[in-house]
């Protein structure tokens, strides 16, 4: 099975609704960021969190994560039509001196949100 | 705030050519990475460099591929005799010393005809 698998696959929701995408992992991290990506364009980096942070906040994002359940959730608070893409989790190892990272993507939630 | 440049944004090429994909890390980053997403996909690591070496490769990076940092700033990809199936988006990432965050490029689109 593969380190990041995210859930759920699509979500379709309301503008102005909450969304939540989870994202779980199987080893042991430093770190995990979430990405943002258009339909055909690039990362966007959203949020990094730490491993022994369990919640972070920026903007309309919250972002948790739980070491112990190797998960981490993404909550888009009032979302909008603009929000519409996909998102990635990417968890963190570092390796040796901690200069390599080894980096791993999960495998995406397409969001939708329906005007 | 510092990027990670990538060209060309998309390149179209005819199968059993060779293309190099182009990245200019963050100036004083000293590890890089290539990935791969094929439209569709998650992001898949390709390869590591570092001092000048290959730290660590995939399965999907095999003798079709290398790297090579020519010069003091880019780091190229090159694909030999491409096939349709490389068609992707292809990201260089960066980073320092000491845990810092690595940093994305916006990506080559490469179409293989």
């Amino acid at each position: 099975s593969q380190q990041g698998e995210e859930d759920p696959q699509a979500l379709s929701i309301q503008e102005g609704e909450n969304a939540t995408m989870n994202c779980s992992y199987k080893t042991s991290i430093n770190n995990l960021q979430w990405y943002r990506q258009n339909s055909g364009r690039g990362l966007v980096h959203l949020i990094l969190i730490r491993s022994n942070e369990r919640e972070k906040h920026s903007g309309r994002l919250r972002v948790t994560l739980d070491t112990s359940k190797k998960s981490s959730s993404l909550l888009i608070t009032a979302s909008r039509a603009a929000d519409t893409a996909s998102y990635f989790c990417a968890t963190v190892l570092f390796m040796n001196s901690g200069g390599y990272q080894k980096v791993t993507f999960g495998t995406g939630t397409k969001l939708q949100v329906i005007p | 705030e510092p990027e990670v440049t990538q060209t060309p944004s998309h390149q179209v090429t005819q199968m059993g050519q060779e293309v190099i994909l182009r990245c200019v890390p963050i100036s004083n980053h000293l590890y890089f990475y290539w990935y791969r997403q094929i439209l569709g996909q998650k992001v898949e690591f390709l390869v590591s460099f570092y001092n000048n070496e290959i730290s660590e490769k995939s399965e999907i990076f095999d003798d079709q591929f290398s790297v090579e940092r020519p010069d003091g700033s880019n780091f190229t990809l090159k694909i030999r005799s491409t096939k349709l199936e490389d068609s992707a988006m292809y990201f260089c990432a960066s980073n320092g010393h000491l845990r810092t965050e690595a940093f994305f490029g916006q990506g080559t689109r490469l179409t293989v005809v």
